[in-house]
């Protein structure tokens, strides 16, 4: 099983939809994030969480929240989907000691119609 | 400009050869590289980290920092077609040391 596990792993939804992603963790890491990946843009970091109490916006946070249920857990929602948050999503882990390891999950690919 | 730019490729060498991938940062008080690689339609993964000046071999990778000139590259030698995949460049700049900012990717072809 994998370390980093997302949920769904396709998704198709309409405009307007609320949608939630979820990410679950079995390698005992504080620190989860959420990543967006479009072609020719790379990897964005749209917010991170350090523990359960600790929530922070990155670079592209809006028109997503986040909720951190659990240590080994952290969902990424959009309220209300629009076309342009069409992406591969991800969720990743990191060790408090390390400073560049992330954990990737294996994607969550999203499509708003 | 954006903070961390890579030539997206695809860069196409045959079986044996090196590769040789390159990337810019734009701040100067960025403090650790890596390299991701990435299978098509799989998830990025660790290859190489590099903190100081210098050469970083581990395996048939070789990592190369210049702060000065702000650039970092990953050689691979005796390129397999097992290695065709996206290398992404990671920064970790000094304020923000749990944040990784992320290339673009440049795609690697092995030809066999």
């Amino acid at each position: 099983d994998a370390d980093v596990t997302q949920t769904p792993r396709n998704r198709i939804t309409k405009t307007g939809k609320r949608i939630m992603l979820e990410c679950s963790q079995t390698k005992g890491h504080d620190r989860m994030y959420w990543y967006r990946q479009d072609p020719g843009l790379g990897l964005r970091l749209i917010y991170y969480s350090f523990d359960v109490k600790d929530i922070n916006k990155g670079e592209i946070s809006d028109g997503y929240s986040v909720s951190r249920q659990a240590q080994a857990k952290f969902s990424l929602s959009l309220e209300s989907a629009i076309p342009n948050q069409t992406a591969l999503y991800f969720c990743a882990t990191s060790d408090p000691s390390s400073t560049g390891e992330l954990f990737f999950g294996e994607g969550s690919r999203l499509t708003v119609l | 400009q954006k903070e961390v730019e890579q030539n997206s490729g695809p860069l196409s060498v045959p079986e044996g050869a090196i590769a040789s991938l390159n990337c810019t940062y734009s701040d100067r008080v960025s403090q650790s590289f890596f390299w991701y690689r990435q299978y098509s339609g799989k998830s990025p993964e660790l290859i190489m980290s590099i903190y100081s000046n210098g050469d970083k071999e581990d395996g048939r990778f070789t990592a190369q920092l210049n702060k000065a000139s702000q650039y970092v590259s990953l050689l691979i030698r005796d390129s397999q077609p097992s290695d065709s995949a996206t290398y992404l460049c990671a920064v970790n700049q000094l304020d923000s040391s749990y944040k990784l900012i992320f290339g673009s990717g440049t795609r690697l072809l092995v030809r066999p």
